[in-house]
């Protein structure tokens, strides 16, 4: 059974790019979550997608966005990028909430470098 | 809105000591909780979660978490550390808010094991 896969690893970008990042999450879920976890500090919501809309989202600019597609994988889209946007991105996927309680299982993650 | 604290940025145990880490939350309603595990440049592993029922939880690694309303805590515990338990831990809630069920992380706290 596949876990959550993250690509790609790592990424090095230059101040002002765009970067999309991607997740399939695990066999069976549905939901997908974005976490941003900067050096020393613990995972921050971005937002989450469900049924190919986005329906809960955090505190982030709207230079953050996102896309799930009908096989429920995810795409994390970052434009405009800041020296400040360098983290762990990490994939979350779970199933719906009818069906769990909010259990979240974790991709590796796609390590940002911005330069 | 929902928080979580985790007093403990880094904690020092002998292996084969017994091991608290602690965690105290912030939440309107009934509380998921969750106890996750990162090991250096990876992603974040769940060790155990507290729903509803028992107070007492059982997770993987031989972990065990203790959930207590009045003290609004949620302390994970190990009754004999194994080096390979170095990592940092990571306490988290669940909010259901929004139709989604996004998690709120801790800042976390580093375990280093001594041989």
């Amino acid at each position: 059974d596949a876990g959550v896969t993250q690509s790609p690893t790592h990424l090095i970008k230059t101040r002002g790019q765009q970067v999309t990042l991607r997740c399939s999450p695990k066999s069976g879920h549905d939901t997908v979550s974005w976490y941003q976890q900067a050096l020393g500090q613990g995972p921050q919501f971005i937002f989450q997608y469900y049924e190919e809309e986005e329906r809960q989202r955090g505190n982030f600019p709207d230079r953050f966005s996102g896309h799930q597609f009908p096989n429920y994988s995810s795409e994390l889209n970052v434009n405009a990028l800041l020296l400040g946007d360098s983290a762990l991105y990490l994939c979350a996927s779970s199933l719906d909430l009818l069906t769990s309680a909010g259990e979240q299982y974790f991709g590796p993650g796609t390590r940002l470098t911005v330069t | 809105a929902q928080s979580v604290t985790q007093p403990d940025i880094h904690i020092t145990v002998s292996e084969g000591a017994s091991l608290e880490l602690r965690c105290n939350y912030s939440y309107g309603a009934t509380p998921y909780l969750f106890w996750y595990v990162q090991s250096p440049g990876q992603g974040l592993q769940l060790l155990l979660k507290y729903f509803s029922g028992d107070t007492l939880v059982q997770g993987i690694k031989g972990f065990e978490a203790e959930f207590k309303r009045s003290q609004s805590s949620f302390n994970l515990r190990k009754p004999s550390v194994h080096w390979s338990d170095a990592a940092e831990y990571f306490c988290a809630v669940g909010a259901l808010t929004g139709g989604g069920n996004k998690l709120t992380f801790g800042t976390g706290t580093q375990l280093k094991v001594e041989l």
